[in-house]
């Protein structure tokens, strides 16, 4: 695609839920970073893929934050449980390379409300 | 620990007007990659340039310029006759070759350019 698609725009779950936020990165794309926007603030790191492999989850802040992405291409960030910290924009971010230094190319993020 | 410290919470300029969105960074490493990008309300982060900490030397690309100087950690950027679609929040973020897999970015400064 010509961009980084993240779907959906928005999203409000009831505290408790489970919620699922999905990534399309550019085609052909080696990186991809997930990362968490509190309002007001810089985006936080939250996990890495260079394809398939995750390669750095470092940033989950709880185990009840899952990421993958099965095939290297498409990826889904899961959180279980919602909790009304978890309110926030999720970020997701590609890069040609395998270079974690490159450029990233974000997508508009998912703005998830927790109530 | 590595830390980008954006002082300027909001700025707010005249339309032509110049302005410098300032960037301090705290490290005790001689390899490190520095970036600026640039978060419209649309959402996504958008990069504007990177450099290494071996490059000293000053860039300009069009009415954006950025200075960059180890002897006072810093790495700012100028926005010369401003216009309103430079309205956004801009990110000076910070990456450590031999690191963690991602970036740190600072807080964040949002430009307001008033027509």
């Amino acid at each position: 695609g010509a961009g980084v698609s993240q779907s959906p725009r928005y999203k409000v779950a009831k505290r408790g839920q489970d919620v699922a936020l999905r990534c399309d990165p550019i085609s052909g794309h080696v990186s991809l970073f997930w990362y968490q926007q509190a309002l007001g603030q810089g985006p936080e790191f939250l996990t890495y893929f260079q394809n398939e492999a995750q390669l750095d989850k470092s940033g989950l802040p709880s185990d009840r934050f899952f990421a993958e992405r099965p095939e290297g291409s498409v990826s889904t960030l899961k959180i279980q449980r919602t909790q009304q910290e978890d309110s926030a924009v999720y970020l997701c971010a590609s890069s040609p390379l395998g270079q974690l230094f490159s450029p990233l190319h974000f997508g508009n993020g998912t703005r998830l409300t927790v109530t | 620990a590595q830390k980008v410290t954006q002082a300027q919470t909001e700025i707010s300029v005249v339309e032509k007007e110049d302005v410098t969105l300032d960037c301090v960074y705290e490290t005790r490493d001689t390899t490190y990659y520095l970036f600026w990008y640039k978060q419209p309300p649309s959402g996504e982060l958008v990069f504007l340039i990177r450099r290494n900490s071996f490059d000293e030397q000053n860039e300009i690309s069009g009415r954006y310029s950025w200075n960059f100087q180890k002897s006072t950690s810093s790495f700012n950027f100028t926005i010369t006759a401003s216009q309103v679609v430079d309205s956004a929040v801009y990110f000076c973020a910070y990456y450590l070759r031999t690191g963690a897999n991602n970036l740190f970015f600072g807080t964040g400064t949002r430009l307001t350019v008033i027509p």
